[in-house]
Protein backbone atom coordinates (compact mmCIF):
# COMPACT_ATOMS: atom_id res chain seq x y z
CA UNK A 1 0.00 0.00 0.00
CA UNK A 2 0.67 4.10 -0.32
CA UNK A 3 3.62 5.16 2.58
CA UNK A 4 4.30 9.00 3.18
CA UNK A 5 7.29 9.86 4.39
CA UNK A 6 7.52 13.47 6.14
CA UNK A 7 10.73 15.84 6.22
CA UNK A 8 11.51 17.42 8.48
CA UNK A 9 9.35 16.56 12.25
CA UNK A 10 10.33 19.59 13.26
CA UNK A 11 11.45 23.11 11.68
CA UNK A 12 11.99 26.34 13.45
CA UNK A 13 12.44 29.82 11.95
CA UNK A 14 12.29 33.58 12.16
CA UNK A 15 9.65 35.57 11.55
CA UNK A 16 9.82 36.50 7.61
CA UNK A 17 11.93 33.36 6.22
CA UNK A 18 10.92 30.93 4.35
CA UNK A 19 9.88 27.46 5.33
CA UNK A 20 10.06 24.25 3.71
CA UNK A 21 8.63 20.78 4.38
CA UNK A 22 8.87 17.74 2.16
CA UNK A 23 7.24 14.50 1.34
CA UNK A 24 7.96 11.68 -0.44
CA UNK A 25 4.93 8.92 -1.60
CA UNK A 26 5.48 5.56 -2.67
CA UNK A 27 2.21 4.38 -4.77
CA UNK A 28 2.76 6.02 -8.58
CA UNK A 29 -0.79 5.58 -8.83
CA UNK A 30 -1.63 8.33 -6.28
CA UNK A 31 -2.79 11.22 -8.19
CA UNK A 32 -3.68 14.18 -5.74
CA UNK A 33 -1.55 15.30 -2.89
CA UNK A 34 -3.22 17.97 0.06
CA UNK A 35 -1.51 19.71 2.92
CA UNK A 36 -3.09 20.28 6.10
CA UNK A 37 -2.75 22.79 8.75
CA UNK A 38 -3.40 21.60 12.31
CA UNK A 39 -3.33 23.88 15.19
CA UNK A 40 -3.66 22.35 18.57
CA UNK A 41 -6.33 20.53 19.88
CA UNK A 42 -8.64 21.92 16.56
CA UNK A 43 -9.24 19.61 13.10
CA UNK A 44 -6.64 19.86 10.44
CA UNK A 45 -7.59 22.51 8.00
CA UNK A 46 -7.03 22.21 3.99
CA UNK A 47 -4.46 24.62 3.00
CA UNK A 48 -3.24 24.11 -0.70
CA UNK A 49 -3.22 20.44 -3.00
CA UNK A 50 -1.94 19.36 -6.08
CA UNK A 51 -3.17 17.11 -8.94
CA UNK A 52 -1.00 14.89 -10.56
CA UNK A 53 -1.15 16.60 -14.04
CA UNK A 54 0.69 20.38 -12.54
CA UNK A 55 3.78 20.75 -11.26
CA UNK A 56 3.48 23.47 -9.39
CA UNK A 57 0.31 25.95 -7.54
CA UNK A 58 0.24 29.26 -5.61
CA UNK A 59 -1.68 30.83 -3.55
CA UNK A 60 -0.63 33.33 -1.71
CA UNK A 61 2.37 32.71 0.77
CA UNK A 62 2.50 29.35 -0.07
CA UNK A 63 3.27 26.92 -2.89
CA UNK A 64 3.43 23.39 -3.37
CA UNK A 65 5.11 21.55 -5.91
CA UNK A 66 5.28 18.15 -7.14
CA UNK A 67 7.95 15.78 -8.73
CA UNK A 68 6.04 12.96 -9.99
CA UNK A 69 9.11 10.96 -11.26
CA UNK A 70 10.79 11.46 -7.97
CA UNK A 71 7.43 11.23 -6.26
CA UNK A 72 8.83 13.69 -4.22
CA UNK A 73 6.08 16.96 -3.61
CA UNK A 74 6.89 20.16 -1.18
CA UNK A 75 5.18 23.16 0.53
CA UNK A 76 6.78 26.41 0.68
CA UNK A 77 5.71 28.99 3.32
CA UNK A 78 7.22 32.43 2.41
CA UNK A 79 7.17 35.72 4.93
CA UNK A 80 6.45 33.15 7.33
CA UNK A 81 4.57 34.79 10.38
CA UNK A 82 3.91 33.45 14.06
CA UNK A 83 0.40 32.56 13.16
CA UNK A 84 1.83 30.92 10.62
CA UNK A 85 3.28 28.55 13.68
CA UNK A 86 1.33 24.69 13.48
CA UNK A 87 1.53 21.18 12.72
CA UNK A 88 1.48 20.51 8.94
CA UNK A 89 0.50 17.39 7.12
CA UNK A 90 0.90 15.99 3.81
CA UNK A 91 -1.45 13.59 1.90
CA UNK A 92 -1.46 11.31 -0.97
CA UNK A 93 -4.46 9.89 -2.65
CA UNK A 94 -4.85 7.72 -5.81
CA UNK A 95 -9.07 7.73 -6.06
CA UNK A 96 -11.84 10.45 -4.93
CA UNK A 97 -14.01 9.59 -2.09
CA UNK A 98 -11.04 6.60 -0.43
CA UNK A 99 -8.53 7.31 2.12
CA UNK A 100 -5.94 9.88 2.39
CA UNK A 101 -2.54 8.33 3.57
CA UNK A 102 -0.73 11.06 6.09
CA UNK A 103 2.68 11.75 6.53
CA UNK A 104 3.42 12.13 10.57
CA UNK A 105 4.11 15.83 10.29
CA UNK A 106 6.26 18.93 10.99
CA UNK A 107 5.98 21.21 14.12
CA UNK A 108 6.67 24.72 12.45
CA UNK A 109 7.42 27.24 14.85
CA UNK A 110 7.70 30.85 13.61
CA UNK A 111 9.31 32.97 16.08
CA UNK A 112 9.45 37.05 16.39
CA UNK B 1 -22.80 27.98 8.76
CA UNK B 2 -22.22 25.38 6.43
CA UNK B 3 -19.40 22.46 8.25
CA UNK B 4 -18.77 19.38 9.86
CA UNK B 5 -19.63 19.11 13.46
CA UNK B 6 -18.34 16.69 15.78
CA UNK B 7 -20.13 15.82 19.31
CA UNK B 8 -18.49 15.69 22.05
CA UNK B 9 -15.37 17.49 22.36
CA UNK B 10 -14.04 15.46 25.11
CA UNK B 11 -15.23 12.07 26.17
CA UNK B 12 -14.03 9.79 28.95
CA UNK B 13 -15.47 6.18 29.22
CA UNK B 14 -14.33 3.42 31.77
CA UNK B 15 -12.75 0.48 30.03
CA UNK B 16 -15.18 -2.17 28.50
CA UNK B 17 -17.97 -0.02 27.72
CA UNK B 18 -18.58 1.05 24.20
CA UNK B 19 -19.01 4.56 22.95
CA UNK B 20 -20.24 6.26 20.23
CA UNK B 21 -18.93 9.79 18.67
CA UNK B 22 -21.39 11.83 16.38
CA UNK B 23 -20.42 13.22 13.32
CA UNK B 24 -22.77 15.51 10.99
CA UNK B 25 -22.09 17.36 8.05
CA UNK B 26 -24.53 20.04 6.13
CA UNK B 27 -22.26 20.44 3.18
CA UNK B 28 -24.58 17.51 1.02
CA UNK B 29 -21.48 15.67 0.86
CA UNK B 30 -22.00 12.09 -0.28
CA UNK B 31 -18.48 11.07 1.03
CA UNK B 32 -17.33 10.89 4.75
CA UNK B 33 -14.69 9.65 6.68
CA UNK B 34 -13.39 8.89 10.56
CA UNK B 35 -9.90 8.93 11.25
CA UNK B 36 -7.97 8.57 14.32
CA UNK B 37 -5.00 10.32 15.38
CA UNK B 38 -2.62 9.51 18.06
CA UNK B 39 0.19 11.98 19.60
CA UNK B 40 3.20 12.43 17.06
CA UNK B 41 1.25 10.78 14.33
CA UNK B 42 -0.45 10.92 11.36
CA UNK B 43 -4.00 10.68 10.54
CA UNK B 44 -5.00 6.64 9.95
CA UNK B 45 -8.19 5.35 8.04
CA UNK B 46 -11.00 3.86 9.66
CA UNK B 47 -14.09 3.45 8.02
CA UNK B 48 -15.32 5.56 5.15
CA UNK B 49 -18.21 5.45 3.25
CA UNK B 50 -19.14 7.14 0.04
CA UNK B 51 -22.69 6.29 -0.55
CA UNK B 52 -25.95 6.32 2.46
CA UNK B 53 -26.01 2.35 3.66
CA UNK B 54 -22.78 1.64 2.31
CA UNK B 55 -19.05 1.66 4.30
CA UNK B 56 -15.60 0.37 3.77
CA UNK B 57 -12.94 -0.84 5.87
CA UNK B 58 -9.69 1.28 6.47
CA UNK B 59 -6.41 0.32 7.52
CA UNK B 60 -7.55 0.30 11.30
CA UNK B 61 -10.91 -0.66 11.13
CA UNK B 62 -10.95 -4.02 13.77
CA UNK B 63 -12.55 -3.10 17.06
CA UNK B 64 -14.64 -0.27 15.50
CA UNK B 65 -18.08 -0.39 13.89
CA UNK B 66 -19.97 2.44 11.72
CA UNK B 67 -23.52 3.39 10.36
CA UNK B 68 -24.76 5.37 7.40
CA UNK B 69 -28.68 5.20 7.09
CA UNK B 70 -28.66 9.37 6.98
CA UNK B 71 -26.36 11.78 3.99
CA UNK B 72 -25.65 13.79 6.90
CA UNK B 73 -24.96 11.32 9.70
CA UNK B 74 -21.77 9.21 9.84
CA UNK B 75 -21.73 8.09 13.88
CA UNK B 76 -18.33 5.84 14.82
CA UNK B 77 -18.90 3.33 17.75
CA UNK B 78 -15.51 2.54 19.53
CA UNK B 79 -16.67 -1.10 21.14
CA UNK B 80 -14.86 -2.69 23.94
CA UNK B 81 -12.90 -4.93 21.41
CA UNK B 82 -10.57 -2.13 20.50
CA UNK B 83 -7.34 -1.91 22.26
CA UNK B 84 -6.16 1.05 22.36
CA UNK B 85 -8.96 3.16 22.47
CA UNK B 86 -7.77 6.55 23.67
CA UNK B 87 -6.92 8.60 21.08
CA UNK B 88 -8.07 11.97 19.28
CA UNK B 89 -10.84 11.47 16.30
CA UNK B 90 -11.29 13.18 13.41
CA UNK B 91 -14.73 13.11 10.92
CA UNK B 92 -14.40 14.36 7.42
CA UNK B 93 -16.53 14.27 4.27
CA UNK B 94 -15.66 15.43 0.67
CA UNK B 95 -18.04 15.62 -2.21
CA UNK B 96 -18.61 12.24 -4.13
CA UNK B 97 -17.94 11.06 -7.26
CA UNK B 98 -14.52 13.36 -8.18
CA UNK B 99 -14.24 15.55 -5.03
CA UNK B 100 -11.00 14.89 -3.72
CA UNK B 101 -10.94 17.46 -1.44
CA UNK B 102 -11.80 16.46 2.47
CA UNK B 103 -13.12 18.43 4.60
CA UNK B 104 -12.39 17.87 8.39
CA UNK B 105 -14.71 18.70 11.59
CA UNK B 106 -13.33 20.00 14.63
CA UNK B 107 -12.70 16.32 16.19
CA UNK B 108 -13.39 14.68 19.54
CA UNK B 109 -10.85 13.51 22.22
CA UNK B 110 -11.43 10.32 23.57
CA UNK B 111 -10.10 8.65 26.81
CA UNK B 112 -10.91 5.54 28.00
CA UNK B 113 -9.54 4.32 31.22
Amino acid sequence: GENVEQHPSTLSVQEGDSAVIKCTYSDSASNYFPWYKQELGKGPQLIIDIRSNVGEKKDQRIAVTLNKTAKHFSLHITETQPEDSAVYFCAASRQAGTALIFGKGTTLSVSS
Amino acid sequence: DGGITQSPKYLFRKEGQNVTLSCEQNLNHDAMYWYRQDPGQGLRLIYYSQIVNDFQKGDIAEGYSVSREKKESFPLTVTSAQKNPTAFYLCASSGYPGGYEQYFGPGTRLTVT
